[in-house]
């Protein structure tokens, strides 16, 4: 079956420092990957997504690249701000499934 | 309308109390699913919808959870004799035909006591 494993928190950064969570996964055939952000008391928030092998994702200064031969979708930021404070989730989409698989998720504190 | 809609915001109920959740999607989402996030864990799948077909209700965990859509449009995630393991955020999220770019609603937040 499907399946995320995501980098296990928490994370704590000064403000603008470099950001990485891993992401890896295991899929049948071609997903579509993603990174959804959780703020607190809120719903996910799409956060960027790639389609096929080699394509990069970005929005907000974060950016992933899905790696078909790590099977990763790494998610980096060069410089993070207080407010990128949230949990962040990775999750794969199969077509044949017709769901969305989500990692554990990770949660990120960015102090001043 | 503008993003997909829940209400309840939040609900407490008593153990064996009967809750119903609903989500109004995107306007012109064929695709609709449910998913249960314990708290400090990922969404899981519960159900899916394709119009007012439920074509995937593998995630429901028991007997109790029954989702409808009966005309396409808004969903209604029903939980009968609530027990506390129930207690969970619902988010409801929605999509276009063959889309796979799903978005999220803020969450039914649950509690049972």
């Amino acid at each position: 079956g499907n399946s995320v494993t995501q980098m296990e928190g928490p994370v704590t950064l000064s403000e603008e420092a470099f950001l990485t969570i891993n992401c890896t996964y295991t899929a049948t055939g071609y997903p579509s990957l993603f990174w959804y952000v959780q703020y607190p008391g809120e719903g996910l928030q799409l956060l960027l997504k790639a389609t096929k092998a080699d394509d990069k994702g970005s929005n907000k200064g974060f950016e992933a690249t899905y790696r078909k031969e790590t099977t990763s979708f790494h998610l980096e930021k060069g410089s993070v701000q207080v407010s990128d404070s949230a949990v962040y989730f990775c999750a794969l989409f199969s077509g044949s499934a017709r769901q969305l698989t989500f990692g554990s998720g990770t949660q990120l504190t960015v102090l001043p | 309308g503008a993003g997909v809609s829940q209400s309840p915001r939040y609900k407490v109920a008593k153990r064996g109390q009967d809750v119903a959740l609903r989500c109004d999607p995107i306007s012109g989402h064929v695709s609709l699913f449910w998913y249960q996030q314990a708290l400090g864990q990922g969404p899981e799948f519960l159900t899916y919808f394709q119009n007012e077909a439920q074509l995937d209700k593998s995630g429901l965990p028991s007997d109790r959870f029954f989702a409808e859509r009966p005309e396409g449009s808004v969903s209604t995630l029903k939980i009968q004799r609530t027990q506390q393991e129930d207690s969970a955020v619902y988010l409801c999220a929605s999509s276009l035909v063959g889309g796979n770019t799903i978005y999220f609603g803020e969450g039914s937040w649950l509690t049972v006591v």
